[in-house]
């Protein structure tokens, strides 16, 4: 079975701090994604990545910026945290199809950030 | 036209009825559809593929209709563990990513 792993399950920051948010996959999945989900508002894709060192902005990136220096580890940093990110973060991979998506995404189960 | 939209629900139903669900998307490009399933505070976990021709599985029926741009979920004989939120899901323009529709929710009551 595919594992996504999230660092925290839940979180509390406080505003300005610089937050780190972790995700590791163990099925050697190329693409690995950053969304954040809020009630009313779905689910945003902040960041993807389809290979190490890759990365390309999502729909939200503003205020986020991503690390991948191993295929299996995708980090979300959020480098001044602000009351408007408090929301559930999610973070998915898929197997390989180089840039292009057609296949499952495998999530993890979520880290609850809130920033006072 | 939003990317991806659904009815956000509730649906109540009771347990043995059947419920469709239907999701429309402006891209006329998109090839590749999904149907996700979100239990309560739980992450979103697929349920199912939507092909062209249709697909079956169990209980779980997916249409898919081009000309219309919308694609449909059927559930059949409801059960209580099938309440949860269901997310349609496209493929985005570039075929880099996908996008999720706002879910709707299902409430099945004995």
């Amino acid at each position: 079975d595919v594992k996504v792993t999230q660092s925290s399950r839940y979180l509390v920051k406080r505003t300005g701090e610089k937050v780190f948010l972790e995700c590791v996959q163990d099925m050697d999945h190329e693409n690995m994604f950053w969304y954040r989900q809020d009630p009313g508002l779905g689910l945003r894709l902040i960041y993807f990545s389809y290979d190490v060192k890759m990365k390309e902005k999502g729909d939200i990136p503003e205020g986020y910026s991503v690390s991948r220096e191993k295929k299996e580890r995708f980090s979300l940093i959020l480098e001044s945290a602000s009351t408007n990110q408090t929301s559930m973060y999610l973070c998915a991979s898929s197997p390989p199809t180089g840039r292009r998506v057609y296949n499952e995404q495998f999530f993890g189960p979520g880290t609850r950030l809130t920033v006072l | 036209r939003k990317e991806v939209e659904q009815d956000p629900g509730p649906f109540n139903v009771p347990e043995g009825a059947t419920v469709a669900f239907n999701c429309t998307y402006s891209n006329s490009a998109s090839q590749s559809f999904f149907w996700y399933r979100q239990d309560c505070r739980k992450e979103p976990k697929l349920l199912m593929s939507v092909y062209s021709s249709g697909n079956e599985d169990g209980r779980f029926t997916a249409q898919l209709n081009r000309a219309s741009q919308y694609i449909s979920l059927l559930i059949r004989d409801s059960k209580l563990s099938d309440s949860a939120t269901y997310l349609c899901v496209v493929i985005n323009q570039a075929g880099t990513a996908l996008i999720f529709g706002k879910g709707t929710t299902l409430s099945v009551s004995s």
